[in-house]
């Protein structure tokens, strides 16, 4: 069970938008940044958004990140078939302390 | 572009000792604000932080695991060992390392991964 809740499971039609909120206390998320990935089935996680809401160079714009108090959130535009993924929240928790993934969100494009 | 590989076994007995090993393809270890970190992952579960280490030698450890995990590098030959204690068919996951960036607050490049199956 992870200090930090995610959607188990979401879905959206392609070319639509979704976005994927990450929960969490202010022990973690309300003090410290927030990280995204993205994992496809069998294969590494790849870095989407650091510091709350940047961009690694090569990640487009659809994939954006936000924060407000306790909760982080990941939105993608104009959703792709590729987009199917499961997608994890990351962050430094001063209370543990340590480094907490969210439980993780298998995305769906239909 | 610099990449990382994990090693280690591929089965292992349960009360033994797990070592594996993240080998960078450049001597980043030396260069500041540079850590490796090794996450895991249980077949069908979600990522769980196991332990990271920075240029600098300081050492951060998950605190369900602590007691078990040891991290050290070895600047020389741009590896950093993870060495898990009595190991338990639970600990049976893919186990990923990956850099970590302390100006970005996040791992940006991951290794391949290498599966570890804990059985007798």
């Amino acid at each position: 069970q992870s200090v930090l809740t995610q959607p188990p499971s979401m879905s959206a039609a392609a070319g639509q938008k979704v976005t994927i909120t990450c929960s969490g206390s202010n022990s973690n998320i309300g003090i410290n940044y927030v990280s995204w990935y993205q994992q496809f089935p069998g294969t590494a996680p790849k870095l989407l958004i650091h510091d709350n809401d940047k961009r690694p160079s090569g990640i487009p714009a659809r994939f954006s990140g936000s924060k407000s108090g306790t909760s982080a959130t990941l939105g993608i535009t104009g959703l792709q078939t590729g987009d199917e993924a499961t997608y994890y929240c990351e962050t430094w928790d001063s209370l543990s302390p340590g480094l907490v993934f969210g439980g993780g969100t298998k995305l769906s494009v239909l | 572009q610099i990449t990382l590989k994990e090693s280690g076994p591929t089965l292992v007995k349960p009360t033994q000792t797990l070592t594996l090993t993240c080998t960078l393809t450049e001597s980043a270890l030396r260069i500041a604000g540079v850590g490796v970190g090794w996450i895991r992952q249980s077949p069908g579960q979600a990522l769980e932080w196991l332990a990271v280490i920075y240029w600098n030698d300081d050492k951060r450890y998950s605190p369900s695991l602590k007691s078990r995990l040891t991290i050290a590098k070895d600047t020389s030959k741009n590896q950093v060992v993870l060495t898990m204690t009595d190991v338990d068919p639970k600990d049976t996951a893919t186990y990923y390392c990956a850099r970590r960036l302390t100006v970005l607050n996040a791992f940006d490049i991951w290794g391949q991964g290498t599966v570890v199956n804990v059985s007798s």
